[in-house]
């Protein structure tokens, strides 16, 4: 099963520290997407990817967060200056659009970052 | 916008009794619909999907939900309960990103199922 992979899966830092996660996407598909699951929430949409290029930014993603996907296979997501707001699960998912037109995405098991 | 609204945060049934999760949608068009459930420590799973087919959808594990327009629900239902369905349930629209030729989700804030046994 070569499903969507994330490392590192747990992260813990002290505020002001940089972090980076990294997602492996499922290799046939060309759009990434990052989403931001906080404790008793469902998740949040931050930003996207078709191929290469971040074709949308959420406004949850302050300057402090910056997302790649430098050759289109994967992608990192880098917080600077961490907060303690900013503890969270980050969740990776890639998609592929079926033949029913739906926009299936298949979800990592995610990053669970916590801020100190 | 496009939003959905999941009626309960909890939801305790007996094992193998039925289960009904509950979930409305607001669209301004046809929506796809999900219900992806997310077990402790796991990935989202996608359990179905509505895309303007059949309004009655089967998913895995015996689940599955229907599309009433009429009054903008997609519940989702099981005839009987197991101790393998404990889980966070979220119902999801699918939302145009301005971004073009691509849809993202918009969950709901999730639906904690409890089995007793």
């Amino acid at each position: 099963d070569t499903g969507v992979s994330q490392n590192p899966r747990h992260k813990i830092t002290k505020r002001g520290q940089n972090v980076t996660f990294r997602c492996d996407p499922i290799s046939e598909h060309n759009r990434l997407y990052w989403y931001r699951q906080t404790l008793g929430q469902g998740p949040e949409f931050l930003t996207y990817f078709q191929n290469e290029a971040q074709l949308e930014k959420s406004r949850l993603l302050s300057d402090r967060f910056s997302a790649e996907r430098p050759k289109g296979s994967f992608s990192t997501l880098e917080i600077q200056r961490t907060e303690q707001g900013d503890s969270a699960m980050y969740l990776c998912a890639s998609g592929r659009r079926t033949i029913s037109g739906a926009n299936v995405l298949t979800f990592g098991a995610g990053s669970r970052l916590t801020v100190l | 916008a496009q939003s959905v609204t999941q009626l309960d945060s909890h939801v305790s049934v007996s094992e193998g009794t039925p289960v009904l999760l509950r979930c409305n949608y607001s669209s301004s068009y046809s929506p796809s619909l999900f219900w992806y459930v997310q077990h402790p420590n796991k990935g989202l799973q996608l359990l179905l999907k509505y895309t303007s087919a059949a309004t009655l959808v089967k998913g895995i594990n015996g689940f599955e939900a229907e599309f009433k327009k009429s009054e903008t629900s997609f519940h989702l239902t099981k005839p009987s309960a197991h101790m393998s369905d404990a889980a966070e349930y979220f119902c999801v629209v699918s939302v145009p990103l301005s971004g073009g030729g691509a849809d993202g989700l918009t969950f709901g804030k999730g639906t904690h199922l409890i089995i007793q046994p």
